[in-house]
This record gives C-alpha cells, sequence and structure tokens, in this order.
C-alpha cells in the first residue's frame, strides 16, 4: 500500500509570496495532521482535519489555513511567507475511529520549503 | 504546559554497543507516547507505541521502549546498534487530544 505522499518535494519562494502544499493520506486515513519542522527542531503541531472538519490547531499565525478534500486529501497555504517560515512541512495521516479519539499517525516525505 | 523532554542532544556509539535514549513528558493522567526516527532528508518513521497494556513495548529494527508512569519517562533501547542506526530520534506524546508533542530530538551516532 501507498504510505502517505507530499508534494512538491522541493520549493522556494521570496518573502511575501504564498504557497500551496499538498497531502494524499494513506487509503482508508480520514485524518490528516500537518506539522512545521525547523532546522534542528522538532516537528510543531500546525493543523488536524478528520472528515473534512478542522479537529485542532496549533500556535501559529492566520496566514498559515489548511482544507480537507471529500477524498481526504488536503492542503496547506501560507500566505505572506516570512524568511522564518523555512522550513520542512509534514503531514501525517490516521484513522481515528472517531472525532474524539486519537490514533497512531503516520509521516509522509515532507515537502522541503526554502524562503529567500 | 505539556511537554516533552530529551535530554540528549547528541549520543555518540561504537558499532555493537548498546544506547538507551532518553525521553521524559510532562504528567498526565492518560498518554499515549511514541518513537520516531528521521533519516537525513526524510520524513518520520514510527518506532514503536505505548497506547496501553504492557510497559516494555518492542518496535522495529531490535528497538524497544519501557514505559514508567511513575517517572514519566520512556526511554528507548537497543541492546547492540548498526551502523544504520545513525538517525535522529524523536520522541512524542500525546494526551488523548488532536496533536502529537514532540522533543527536540536525539541525533544518534554510529562510529565503526
Amino acid at each position: 500500500d501507498a504510505g502517505v505522499t507530499q508534494s512538491p518535494t522541493h520549493l522556494i519562494k521570496t518573502r511575501g509570496q504564498h504557497v500551496t502544499l499538498r497531502c494524499s493520506p494513506i487509503s482508508g486515513h480520514k485524518s490528516v495532521s500537518w506539522y512545521q519542522q525547523v532546522l534542528g527542531q522538532g516537528p510543531q503541531f500546525i493543523f488536524q482535519y478528520y472528515e473534512k472538519e478542522e479537529r485542532g490547531r496549533g500556535n501559529f499565525p492566520d496566514r498559515f489555513s489548511a482544507r480537507q478534500f471529500p477524498n481526504y486529501s488536503s492542503e496547506l497555504n501560507v500566505n505572506a511567507l516570512l524568511l522564518g517560515d523555512s522550513a520542512l512541512y509534514l503531514c501525517a495521516s490516521s484513522t481515528p475511529p472517531d472525532r474524539t479519539s486519537t490514533d497512531t499517525q503516520y509521516f509522509g516525505p515532507g515537502t522541503r520549503l526554502t524562503v529567500l | 504546559a505539556q511537554s516533552v523532554t530529551q535530554l540528549d542532544s547528541q549520543v555518540p556509539v561504537f558499532e555493537e554497543a548498546p544506547v538507551e535514549l532518553r525521553c521524559n513528558y510532562s504528567s498526565s493522567v492518560s498518554v499515549y507516547l511514541f518513537w520516531y526516527v528521521q533519516y537525513p532528508n526524510q520524513g518520520l518513521q514510527l518506532l514503536l507505541k505505548y497506547l496501553s497494556g504492557s510497559t516494555l513495548v518492542k518496535g522495529i529494527n531490535g528497538f524497544e521502549a519501557e514505559f514508567n508512569k511513575s517517572q514519566t519517562s520512556f526511554h528507548l533501547r537497543k541492546p547492540s546498534v548498526h551502523i544504520s542506526d545513525t538517525a535522529e530520534y524523536f520522541c512524542a506524546v500525546s494526551y488523548n487530544t488532536d496533536k502529537l508533542i514532540f522533543g527536540t530530538g536525539t541525533r544518534l551516532q554510529v562510529f565503526p
């Protein structure tokens, strides 16, 4: 079975631009989470979506937004890019039994975003 | 605040030696614990997890971890490491919410 896939693999943008990152979960998984991993640090939680609804949001500014589509794939959007947004953006999918439960998250390879 | 502490930023070890990577978390009634490994320029791969039941958890690649509720620890161990185990290891905790909280990572460097 295919794992979590993300596109693009690498991306270079300049300050002030907008970026869209994409994620396809493992087949059958209904929940997608996004994490930001700055070089030398552990991943930080940005969003989680379950059945197309936002289930949780981390401590990130409103420049960050996301959505989940009927096929459970997801997009992460970042507006007005800053140098500090340079990071590896990881997507994870899981299949909790219901909205209030947790389950193991499986990660994709990530998208490396560089902001110049 | 909920947090995970990985005290060792780097752990150097010779091949075939045993290793322990330490992880402590802030206390909670209900907690789920995970160890992930990250190879250079790759995403995170799940090594093992503790959800409930036996406190000794066995994972892939010969790794195991022990959940110690009284000490709020979840240390990762391997009796004999290989060169291929060189990677970054992340401990993570979930408090039955919607997110994983990660530690800052431990860089395991295995020397021949």
